[in-house]
């Protein structure tokens, strides 16, 4: 098993461009998740998934979309770039309520 | 609202002591989970350990243990024989409800002297 795969691993942006970051759990997990990590801020929630084309919205939602379109991908999408977006943002999974989160090895993203 | 709090933004151990990372959560929930995350300088979120709320038992992992006192809500991570290995930020976090949200510390940033 391939894990959570994060792609791109590193990405520069230019404001208000647009762009997706892509991943993709082969474990079968219902629970799909997006948080970023700022500096001193721990990880925070975006958005999440509780199974297929079933979303909902996190801590920090505005700036981002996501879709569940299958179990296995949950893509998170960037409408209009901000510096404020720059960030290291990580996808994780999870098969069950209260079980361990797997986590993608994050994507680090830049935006000027 | 859930919140988690560590307030030891850095702490720093000798290789083979002792260490404990502290952790103070708040919930009106009753039925919870506990984690602690390590991350290494390779970016990379591992779990270390996992505490069910309505076990009084203290789960243990190896070296890794928590002290579990759920009526104070706090959640401490004792690590034993601290190696080298172990120097990483560390992050507790907060699981409840039905949707499996995790709500996170802020880190205590380890570090291990030879």
């Amino acid at each position: 098993n391939a894990g959570v795969t994060q792609t791109p691993k590193f990405q520069v942006l230019k404001t208000g461009q647009s762009m997706t970051l892509q991943c993709a759990q082969d474990m079968n997990h219902e629970y799909m998740s997006w948080y970023r990590q700022d500096p001193g801020m721990g990880l925070r929630l975006i958005h999440y998934s509780v199974g297929a084309g079933i979303t909902d919205q996190g801590e920090v939602p505005n700036g981002y979309n996501v879709s569940r379109s299958t179990t296995e991908d949950f893509p998170l999408r960037l409408l209009s770039a901000a510096p404020s977006q720059t960030s290291v943002y990580f996808c994780a999974s999870s098969s069950f309520q209260g079980y361990e989160q797997f986590f993608g090895p994050g994507t680090r993203l830049t935006v000027l | 609202a859930q919140t988690v709090t560590q307030s030891q933004p850095e702490m720093s151990v000798q290789e083979a002591e002792t260490v404990t990372l502290s952790c103070t959560y708040d919930t009106s929930e009753s039925d919870y989970y506990l984690f602690w995350y390590k991350q290494p300088p390779s970016r990379q979120m591992i779990l270390v350990i996992r505490q069910e709320a309505y076990k009084q038992q203290n789960a243990t992992e190896n070296r890794f243990s928590v002290n579990f006192q759920k009526a104070a809500k706090s959640f401490s991570l004792k690590i034993s024989d601290s190696q080298l290995g172990d120097a990483a930020m560390y992050f507790c976090a907060y699981s409840g409800g039905a949707t499996n949200k995790l709500i996170f510390g802020t880190g205590t940033l380890l570090a291990v002297q030879p």
